[in-house]
């Protein structure tokens, strides 16, 4: 198994460029986030999605959108990139959403950079 | 708002020795807490996970404790390994909501 990838590893956009990062899982897991890390802080989740076809928002959501279609797949959008997004992006899933059975299995990352 | 704080941001040790790192949140009331290991260029990938219940777990050289009444949790390594260097992150739940800290970044050196 693959677990948790993340495509692609490393972007560089210009400010007000779009792109989308994609997150692939083949563990059958219900919820999936999406979190950026910044040096200094801990990582903060964007979006989470609990299913197939359901988003919510995270702690930052603004400037960024997110769609899963598929179980398997969740999609993080940057419609018009400002430099503050420049940060690296983890994608992650779970089996469930809280409770000591909670591990979220994480991706490599894509470090994305905005000039 | 919950909070997860940790200490040291950063500490340095070499090869064959100790050392623990500190976590100490506000989460309440507190379900879980979760350790993380993320090594460089790396997703994290979970090391512990303690319920409110137990005072201590172990993961080969790695123990974490729990005091649920202080709000504190510390991760000890023993006879540290290079492949040790990374950072540790420590993860509150409360409620279906997940804070994260902002890591330990551990260095071990020949």
């Amino acid at each position: 198994n693959a677990g948790v990838t993340q495509t692609p590893k490393f972007r560089v956009l210009k400010t007000g460029q779009s792109m989308t990062l994609l997150c692939a899982q083949d563990m059958n897991h219900e919820y999936m986030y999406w979190y950026r890390q910044d040096p200094g802080m801990g990582l903060r989740l964007i979006h989470y999605s609990v299913g197939e076809g359901t988003t919510a928002k995270g702690e930052v959501p603004d400037g960024y959108n997110v769609s899963r279609l598929k179980k398997q797949n969740f999609l993080l959008g940057l419609e018009s990139a400002a430099p503050s997004q420049t940060s690296v992006y983890f994608c992650a899933s779970s089996y469930v959403v809280g409770g000591p059975y909670n591990e979220q299995f994480f991706g490599p990352g894509t470090r994305l950079t905005v000039l | 708002k919950n909070q997860v704080e940790q200490s040291p941001q950063s500490l340095i040790i070499l090869e064959g020795k100790n050392c623990t790192l500190q976590c100490n949140y506000t989460v309440s009331p507190f379900s879980n807490l979760r350790w993380y290991k993320q090594d460089t260029g790396r997703g994290p990938v979970s090391l512990t996970i303690m319920t409110f219940s137990e005072n201590t777990k172990s993961n080969g050289r790695y123990t974490a404790t729990l005091d649920a009444d202080t709000k504190q949790s510390s991760l000890h390594i023993t006879a540290s390994q290079l492949s040790d260097s990374a950072s540790y992150i420590c993860v509150g739940w409360h409620n279906n909501d997940m804070r994260f800290g902002a890591g330990t970044r551990l260095t071990v050196k020949p």
